[in-house]
């Protein structure tokens, strides 16, 4: 009931493409739900975020689509460039797994590479 | 403004040697945390501080041991290594508002264990 399940694995797509990654989870106490993004050799740093009030949250070239019914939301990274080559965690917060702190569960990553 | 801080960056551990990491900030955040980094495994919690004073377990404490010398810095401790514990680590801290959840991560430990 804590997981986040994350797909896929690695992602492959041209310069000018979309990417599209997609998470699901189980427990509807879940109130938060970011995107973080690392590049090699750094420390994960948040890209995204939505609460489940929202079906959608745009920033840039990077939306979170969210569908509470389905226990899903996804990352798009639209016009995909080369420097967006990285691995994207998305992650939960809330439920048992928050309380008064800002405790997150990740998911297990996508390794993201955008070739020019 | 340094952000999160870690130290070493890299260590080579053998089997059975202790070792600490260090981990500071000076966000004035309340909370910290400690993370491994595994391919195919995601970020997992080892332990947390909500606030100076206080630690807890997370998703896989066994092995670990915490201590959050005062409000900014908070160090994780390897008694025993074990090739197990090979993996990259990472602290974080964050400041408990209802407006921001954010996470801030340091750049890492690697550590190998032979």
């Amino acid at each position: 009931q804590q997981q986040v399940k994350q797909s896929p694995q690695s992602l492959i797509v041209q310069k000018g493409g979309i990417s599209i990654i997609n998470c699901a989870y189980e427990n509807t106490a879940f109130d938060y739900f970011p995107w973080y993004q690392q590049f090699p050799g750094k420390g994960p740093a948040l890209l995204i975020a939505i609460r489940p009030d929202v079906s959608e949250k745009k920033e840039g070239r990077f939306t979170i689509s969210f569908n509470k019914s389905a226990k899903q939301f996804s990352l798009h990274i639209m016009d995909s460039q080369p420097g967006d080559s990285a691995t994207y965690f998305c992650a939960a917060k809330g439920g048992m797994y928050g309380g008064a702190t800002n405790k997150l569960i990740f998911g297990t990553g996508t390794l993201l590479a955008v070739q020019p | 403004n340094a952000g999160v801080t870690q130290t070493p960056k890299f260590q080579v551990l053998k089997t059975g040697q202790s070792m600490t990491l260090q981990c500071a900030q000076d966000m004035n955040h309340n909370s910290m945390y400690w993370y491994r980094q595994d391919p195919g495994m995601g970020l997992r919690l080892i332990y947390y501080s909500a606030s100076e004073g206080t630690t807890d377990k997370g998703e896989v404490p066994n092995g670990y041991n915490v201590s959050r010398l005062n409000k900014r810095e908070f160090s994780l401790r390897l008694e025993s290594a074990a090739p197990s514990q090979t993996s990259v680590y990472f602290c974080a801290s964050s400041e408990y508002r209802t407006s921001s959840y954010e996470q801030y991560f340091g750049p890492g430990t690697r550590l190998t264990v032979t």
